[in-house]
C-alpha cells in the first residue's frame, strides 16, 4: 500500500526557505507517470496547490508562488521534495505531498499526514 | 487566474440529500474533483473526473458538471459525512474552490 510521509523543520524564520521532504513507500515514485503533488493549507483555511513534478523532473507551479518555489525529486531515494524561498507568516501552513489517482492526472487520492510549518522568528 | 466559488456553509438533516455546489467560469469543460476534510485529518478524494468515485467511497456520494457548475450530491446523508468539502480543477494550474461546510443536524 502506498503511503507518503513528509518530513522537515516544523519553525522556519522569516525570509528563510522552508524545505521539506516527501518519501513514498510501499511503491516507487518511478514507476508510473503520476505527477506528484505538493498542498498546503494556511489555519483554519483552504487548500491551495503549490506545485506538483514528475518522476523524470518535469514541474508545475502554481503561478502565485512560482517565483519563490522549486520542486525536485530523487527517484533512489524514493523522495520529492519542495523548496520555498523569502518565507513570511503567510507561508504558515499544513504542507501536504499527494498523488494524483491517475497517471497524467491532478486529483489526488493519496496524501501523506501533513506536517505544520511555522514561520515566524 | 481562474477561480471556483463555493458556498461556505450547507446545512443537511440525517437522512436527507445534501448538494454542495461549485462555480467557475466554463466548468463544465473542465474536470472537477470533489474531497472531503474532516477536522485534522488529511483531505479524502471522494469524486474524480466529474462524476467517478474512487474505491471505498460510499454510493451515495455522486457528482454532476455542465455549464458552470459542478455539484457534489451527498444522498442519505449521515452524521458521519459533516467535513468540510473543497472542488478542484485544472486551468493551467491545479484550482481549489475555497470550501463548504457541511453541517448534519
Amino acid at each position: 500500500q502506498l503511503q507518503l510521509q513528509e518530513s522537515g523543520p516544523g519553525l522556519v524564520k522569516p525570509s528563510e526557505t522552508l524545505s521539506l521532504t516527501c518519501t513514498v513507500s510501499g511503491g516507487s515514485i518511478s514507476s508510473s507517470s503520476y505527477y506528484w503533488g505538493w498542498i498546503r493549507q494556511p489555519p483554519g483555511k483552504g487548500l491551495e496547490w503549490i506545485g506538483s513534478i514528475y518522476y523524470s523532473g518535469s514541474t508545475y507551479y502554481n503561478p502565485s508562488l512560482m517565483s519563490r518555489v522549486t520542486i525536485s525529486v530523487d527517484t533512489p531515494k524514493n523522495q520529492f521534495s519542495l523548496k520555498l524561498r523569502s518565507v513570511t507568516a503567510a507561508d504558515t501552513a499544513v504542507y501536504y505531498c499527494a498523488r494524483p489517482e491517475g497517471t497524467g492526472t491532478i486529483s489526488f487520492d493519496i496524501w501523506g499526514q501533513g506536517t505544520m510549518v511555522t514561520v515566524s522568528s | 487566474s481562474y477561480e471556483l466559488t463555493q458556498s461556505p456553509s450547507v446545512s443537511v438533516s440525517p437522512g436527507q440529500t445534501a448538494n454542495i455546489t461549485c462555480s467557475g467560469d466554463k466548468l463544465g469543460h473542465k474536470y472537477a474533483s470533489w474531497y472531503q476534510q474532516k477536522p485534522g485529518q488529511s483531505p479524502v478524494l471522494v469524486i474524480y473526473q466529474d462524476s467517478k468515485r474512487p474505491s471505498g467511497i460510499p454510493e451515495r456520494f455522486s457528482g454532476s458538471n455542465s455549464g458552470n457548475t459542478a455539484t457534489l450530491t451527498i444522498s442519505g446523508t449521515q452524521a458521519l459525512d459533516e467535513a468540510d468539502y473543497y472542488c478542484q480543477a485544472w486551468d493551467s494550474s491545479v484550482v481549489f474552490g475555497g470550501g463548504t461546510k457541511l453541517t448534519v443536524l
